[in-house]
């Protein structure tokens, strides 16, 4: 099966200051990849997504960066602002479409 | 912006109760889920749907679990018989690959 982990369960950044958020997962054969933003009482928002055959992705202030060999994901937020806190997980597909596994989730907390 | 849709926000029921979770997916995408999340944990696959069939489900969708798009806009999750622990924000999601939450139904089961 497929375990998704997350090496922090909360990161504390200072605005303006860049988030790196982390993310292992286990198989292999995984080939889609998603972050979400959970903000509280809220559903996952998509942020942003990779295949497997690209290694990084930019979207507005985002990037996403994937290295197969050790199966691990990564989630940069440039110039993080206070509308970024909440806590964010990384989602993975494999060989389907059919069910998304998640990880466990790290809170971002931004401090002014 | 085309977004997912669900009802109720809040649902309280008694243990033993049935109760159905609506969700209305946005209307261009062909797979439906449902996943749930216990308070302060992940969110947990629990069915997808496809073709007007399910596709896949985890093992916590036994036979009190039932899904249905009665229509062809809404997708619904049945729990036949609620227990304590059934209790959590149970979210639906749609997509065509990737997947876009709703913003989830609190169930609370007492």
């Amino acid at each position: 099966g497929e375990s998704v982990g997350l090496h922090l369960p909360t990161l504390s950044v200072q605005e303006g200051d860049n988030s790196i958020i982390n993310c292992a997962y286990s198989n292999s054969a995984s080939d889609y990849f998603i972050w979400y933003k959970q903000e509280s009482g809220k559903g996952p928002q998509f942020i942003i997504d990779i295949r497997s055959n690209m290694d990084k992705r930019q979207g507005q202030r985002v990037t996403v960066l994937l290295n197969k060999t050790v199966k691990h994901l990564s989630l940069q937020i440039a110039a993080t602002q206070p509308g970024d806190s909440a806590v964010y997980f990384c989602a993975v597909y494999t060989g389907t479409a059919s069910k998304l596994t998640f990880g466990t989730g790290t809170r971002l907390q931004v401090t002014l | 912006e085309p977004e997912v849709t669900q009802t109720p926000s809040h649902q309280v029921t008694q243990m033993g109760q049935e109760v159905i979770l609506r969700c209305v997916p946005i209307s261009n995408h062909l797979y439906f889920y449902w996943y749930r999340q216990i308070l302060g944990q992940k969110v947990e696959f629990l069915v997808s749907f496809y073709n007007n069939e399910i596709s896949e489900k985890s093992e916590i969708f036994d036979d009190q679990f039932s899904v249905e798009r009665p229509d062809g806009s809404n997708f619904t999750l049945k729990i036949r018989s609620t227990k304590l622990e059934d209790s959590a924000m149970y979210f639906c999601a749609s997509g065509n690959y990737e997947q876009y939450f709703g913003p989830g139904t609190r169930l609370t089961v007492t």
